[in-house]
């Protein structure tokens, strides 16, 4: 009954493949998150999405395209890979609402590009 | 612009010392502020937060940490520090805007020492 899963947990391969990072939450939130978090531990947000729509979308390469079939799941597709796309991704939920609710993270996917 | 400053890229400490990792903020506007906790090969997990009201914010695990409004400081304490402390720890502030995203510090490795 994990609250945000990613799968997969690791994911390594070679440059120019396209690989797909799947995310769901069974919060019953209505916000989420993808965050990349490079090797210096860096977290930096990638993409937003409230409710299937996109909200933030930070200065990512467009080989990234983040797509939610519904509120519960944020998939994030990756074309043509590069070694510097190596980093752990993780998947993040919340709450919308008056107060800032926390963010729920997944235990992340960690991609290596070779 | 706004931006995280955790002052410390790792902290070694005694098991039983105490601990204050360090974070400084810059934001124009209202923000929210957050500490969360990274323990080895996991998601991130909210440790405490302060949104309003007394400028002192505690833990269930012993943790504490005190927004500085003049000094924009959100400064994390511990009295007495455990083996199970040992764990990566974001400092992190939610932007109050229309963007309302979160931005994260670079974390601070606590290392606590036998």
């Amino acid at each position: 009954d994990t609250a945000v899963s990613q799968t997969p947990k690791y994911l390594v391969t070679q440059m120019g493949n396209d690989k797909s990072i799947k995310c769901e939450q069974n919060l019953g939130h209505d916000t989420m998150y993808w965050y990349k978090q490079d090797s210096k531990k860096f977290l930096k947000i990638m993409f937003s999405y409230n409710n299937k729509e996109l909200i933030i979308n930070e200065t990512v390469p467009n080989r990234f395209s983040p797509k939610s079939p519904d509120k519960a799941h944020l998939n994030l597709h990756i074309n043509s890979l590069e070694l510097g796309d190596s980093a752990v991704y993780f998947c993040a939920s919340s709450q919308s609402g008056a107060l800032s609710p926390p963010l729920h993270f997944g235990n992340g996917t960690r991609l290596t590009v070779t | 612009a706004q931006s995280v400053t955790q002052l410390d890229s790792q902290v070694p400490v005694f098991e039983e010392a105490p601990v204050e990792l360090r974070c400084n903020y810059s934001s124009s506007v209202s923000v929210y502020l957050f500490w969360y906790v990274q323990y080895p090969n996991q998601g991130l997990q909210l440790l405490l937060k302060y949104l309003s009201g007394s400028t002192l914010v505690e833990s269930i695990n012993g943790f504490e940490a005190e927004f500085n409004k003049s000094q924009t400081s959100f400064h994390l304490r511990k009295p007495s520090v455990h083996i199970s402390d040992t764990a990566e720890y974001f400092c992190a502030v939610r932007i109050m805007n229309r963007d309302d995203k979160i931005i994260f510090g670079k974390g601070t490795r606590l290392h606590i020492l036998p």
